[in-house]
């Protein structure tokens, strides 16, 4: 079964609009964090947003939000006041556990098109 | 956060043959990630690097296929061996972060296999 699912393969918002990104994810830790990253085509992996499991505020990074549901496991990103740079692949990560050093894994990715 | 020195950026290898991906880190760190990235596709995580040890693979990828190495708390080598045209992708590897900060990843290493 998947850990991270993100179920909009792609998506085209006009400029400006805001977006929400969904992911949902599977774990039975307490203790995990979740992760956007954006991919633009040139293919380096951008940290956007971390929000940890504990945290009981939504976590926020100028634009960017993060919808945080524990209870429904949902980590959705919001993008707000879309622009042409935010086209890209933007992808869900997961780090099960407390310990900050272990791994994440991803979810399928979901590819944003910004209309001008 | 941590900044990954990744090399080669691309490179573009006969069938049969093996790479060697280099990642060097500016700062100690403990575990270093292996990821694959096929195209079109997300990341997939190959193996985990924690110096001292030896690398944890995922399920799908063998040490005789992707031999780690992990000789200080600054730098990790994957290699691909024997390679096919399947394993033409992207090869990132990754670093924690501090607190809320993400992981940092490489520039990664575009394998063209031929």
């Amino acid at each position: 079964a998947q850990k991270i699912t993100q179920t909009q393969p792609g998506m085209f918002v006009q400029e400006k609009e805001a977006v929400t990104l969904d992911c949902t994810y599977d774990t039975s830790d307490q203790s995990y964090g979740l992760f956007w990253y954006k991919q633009p085509s040139s293919g380096e992996m951008i940290f956007l947003i971390y929000q940890g499991s504990y945290d009981e505020q939504n976590a926020t990074e100028g634009r960017y939000s993060l919808n945080f549901q524990k209870a429904r496991k949902s980590a959705n990103l919001v993008i707000s006041a879309s622009q042409l740079g935010d086209s890209a692949m933007y992808f869900c990560a997961m780090r099960e556990g407390g310990n900050r050093d272990d791994k994440i894994i991803f979810g399928k990715g979901t590819r944003l098109h910004i209309l001008p | 956060s941590a900044v990954i020195s990744q090399k080669p950026s691309r490179d573009i290898c006969q069938r049969g043959t093996s790479l060697t991906i280099q990642c060097q880190v500016d700062s100690q760190v403990t575990m270093m990630f292996w990821y694959r990235q096929q195209p079109g596709q997300s990341l997939t995580l190959i193996a985990t690097a924690n110096q001292g040890s030896e690398a944890t693979y995922e399920s799908g990828f063998v040490i005789d296929k992707f031999p780690i190495s992990r000789p200080n708390l600054t730098f990790s080598t994957l290699t691909v061996s024997n390679m096919s045209p399947e394993d033409s992708s992207i090869y990132l590897c990754s670093v924690p972060g501090q607190g809320a900060y993400g992981y940092t990843f490489g520039s990664g290493t575009r394998l063209t296999v031929v």
